[in-house]
């Protein structure tokens, strides 16, 4: 089966631009977490969304933004790009909410380059 | 504050030389605690979920336990295929009742043939 689905893999924006990731869910799963992976701090939780609610939020300024379409598929916004923005971003779904279960799975992430 | 360290940072092993990573968490409501395996350029692979002290997972050549306090992960006689980064996360549950999985920085481990 499908997995997690990240676009786009690779992208190069300039300071002050805004920039979209979205991010498919595997079939069948509800819940979908953003995080952000940087060399320094490492996987840092950016929030969840579950039947198109955000039910958790990171700490991270409010330039990042997200929503969950009804389809289950997410889209993450950063505005006004910043240096230090450039990160991996990484989708990931689960079947529920706070689920435990067999974890979560991961896309391939978005590597974002801000220059 | 909810923490995970991962030590050592990095480790290098020989082909078949077995070893331990560590994972020693400080979290209010520990709900489970995940082992991933990440490749470069790669989103992280689940490898095991433990939800109390005691428990033990095994995959091949990995073995995963929990403490109280901390996980080890035990690679037994790794092969170069098993260099990877190794991510530990806890999820935790706050007094509001909001779930979210908090990471440590992961052990590189580079196995040599």
């Amino acid at each position: 089966k499908a997995g997690v689905t990240q676009t786009p893999r690779y992208l190069i924006k300039t300071r002050g631009q805004q920039v979209t990731l979205s991010c498919s869910p595997i079939s069948g799963h509800r819940s979908v977490s953003w995080y952000q992976q940087t060399p320094g701090q490492g996987l840092q939780f950016l929030f969840e969304y579950f039947s198109e609610t955000q039910r958790n939020k990171g700490n991270f300024p409010g330039r990042f933004s997200g929503r969950q379409f009804s389809n289950s598929r997410s889209e993450m916004n950063v505005s006004t790009l910043e240096l230090g923005d450039s990160a991996l971003y990484l989708c990931a779904s689960s079947l529920a909410y706070q689920w435990t279960g067999n974890g979560y799975t991961f896309g391939s992430g978005t590597r974002l380059t801000v220059v | 504050e909810d923490q995970v360290t991962q030590s050592p940072e990095a480790l290098r092993l020989q082909e078949g030389e077995s070893s331990s990573l560590n994972c020693s968490y400080t979290v209010s409501g520990l709900r489970g605690l995940f082992w991933y395996r990440q490749d470069p350029g790669k989103g992280p692979e689940f490898l095991f979920t433990l939800y109390s002290a005691g428990e033990e997972k095994e995959k091949e050549r990995l073995k995963a336990t929990l403490t109280k306090k901390e996980s080890f992960l035990h690679i037994t006689a790794p092969k170069p295929e098993d260099s990877a980064t190794y991510l530990c996360a806890v999820q935790n549950q706050d007094q509001g009742g909001s779930e979210k999985l908090v990471f440590g920085k992961g052990t590189k481990l580079t196995v040599n043939p």
